[in-house]
């Protein structure tokens, strides 16, 4: 159980495109989810936190207008980098869990690797 | 603002062999301690997670941690590596009034030798 699922698992696009990601929770319903970005041999760093239904809450120095964030049911949230420059080539990986609760299990993706020509 | 250290980058033993992963965290009140391991092409997959009562916490494949709040330290230890362990294991710390937020070290990389 807790399954999370990513699409696509990467993709390649052209700088000033738009690119949509998005992240499933398969068996259960996720109240939150959180968006994070991974540099080669680096750790996960937190981009923003979607509860349902409302509006994102972005960590200080990630741009809310470039990386547009919804989370429109208990199973979808989505990720789009907008204007897409090759700075932004990353690892985007998402998690979610049931509540909001202190220590609530987060449950990971697979990943999006994204490159950006 | 916590944070997590993990002061080893690299790692290998042998298959068999015991194995320890450091962590050491900073955080000024009672930390909520997690590890992960990261597969390639796989999500990170909870080991185990740490909030309260027992220090030592059993969690799945045979790992367990054990929480010294003197030293703050969580380290990841399995008394012997099987082959597919080999993987980046990640320790994360989540804080109170934190809305579930996690704040993760930069990982260890396990190899494994036959």
């Amino acid at each position: 159980g807790a399954v999370v699922s990513q699409h696509p698992s990467r993709v390649i696009c052209k700088s000033g495109t738009s690119v949509k990601i998005e992240c499933r929770s398969l068996d259960f319903q996720a109240t939150t989810m959180f968006w994070y970005r991974q540099f080669p041999k680096q750790s996960l760093m937190l981009m923003a936190t979607s509860n349902e239904g409302s509006k994102a809450t972005y960590e200080q120095g990630v741009e809310k207008d470039k990386f547009l964030i919804n989370h429109a049911s208990l199973t979808l949230s989505t990720l789009t980098v907008t204007s897409a420059h090759p700075e932004d080539s990353s690892f985007y990986i998402c998690s979610a869990s049931t509540g909001r609760g202190i220590g609530e299990t987060q449950y990971f993706g697979p990943g999006t690797r994204l490159l950006v020509l | 603002a916590q944070s997590v250290t993990q002061p080893d980058i690299h790692i290998t033993v042998s298959e068999g062999a015991s194995l320890e992963l450091r962590c050491n965290y900073s955080y000024g009140a009672t930390p909520y301690l997690f590890w992960y391991v990261q597969s390639p092409g796989q999500g990170l997959q909870l080991l185990l997670k740490y909030f309260s009562g027992d220090t030592l916490v059993q969690g799945i494949k045979g790992f367990e941690a054990e929480f010294k709040r003197s030293q703050s330290s969580f380290n990841l230890r399995k008394p012997s590596v099987h082959w597919s362990d080999a993987a980046e294991y990640f320790c994360a710390v989540g804080a109170l009034g934190g809305g579930n937020k996690l704040t993760f070290g930069t990982g260890t990389q396990l190899k494994v030798e036959l």
